[in-house]
């Protein structure tokens, strides 16, 4: 009930295109939903988060949609460009403060 | 400049010996914690600490040890009975008000052989 599972592991899109990250939860209790982007050697860092009580929130060409109901969350990266190919982690948190990690998605954007 | 700074960034090893990673942050955050990576997979929780003199075992505790003496000083000791020690150690920190933002450091990569 812990686990945060992500989809797809690995992905890659066209310069331009849209890639879409998929995350799944089982623990109700859990209120918080960040994403990470880590390139290679590096520490991931926080690239936007949500919280339940909205549906959708956007940073940019970045966007989490979120559904409730299905226990979903989804990272859309609009007019992808080379610079985004990292691995990206979807994470859920409850009141404990600890995160639980999804294994990681490996984006490459071809140019 | 505020962050998380994690020395050194490559260390290695010989099987049989402890070896500290070390971690500091000056964004005054109560809540510290230790992750491992492999390749490939998502990060595991090994230590965390909420308020300096206290802390508790993450997922994958056994073999490691860690100290909070100082609120910005987090080291994790990886000793010998860790039988797998090979792997990348990212330290974070956040607030324990909420929204628990974790901020990560460059990470640590041990190699131990």
């Amino acid at each position: 009930q812990q686990q945060v599972k992500q989809s797809p592991q690995s992905l890659i899109v066209q310069k331009g295109g849209i890639s879409i990250i998929n995350c799944a939860y089982e623990n109700t209790a859990f209120d918080y939903f960040p994403w990470y982007q880590q390139f290679p050697g590096k520490g991931p860092a926080l690239l936007i988060a949500i919280r339940p009580d909205v549906s959708e929130k956007k940073e940019g060409r970045f966007t989490i949609s979120f559904n409730k109901s299905a226990k979903q969350f989804s990272l859309h990266i609009m007019d992808s460009q080379p610079g985004d190919s990292a691995t990206y982690f979807c994470a859920a948190s409850s009141n404990t403060g600890k995160l639980i990690f999804g294994q990681g998605t490996t984006l490459q954007v071809k140019p | 400049d505020g962050g998380i700074t994690q020395s050194p960034k490559y260390l290695f090893r010989k099987e049989g010996q402890n070896v500290t990673l070390s971690c500091e942050q000056n964004l005054n955050h109560d809540a510290m914690y230790w992750y491992r990576q492999d390749p490939g997979q998502g990060l595991r929780l090994i230590y965390y600490s909420q308020i300096v003199n206290d802390f508790q075992k993450g997922d994958i505790a056994e073999g490691y040890s860690v100290s909070r003496e100082k609120k910005e000083s987090f080291p994790l000791t990886v000793t010998s009975a860790q039988k797998n020690p090979t792997a990348f150690y990212l330290c974070a920190s956040s607030t324990t008000g909420g929204p628990y933002e974790q901020y990560f450091g460059p990470g640590t990569r041990l190699t131990v052989t």
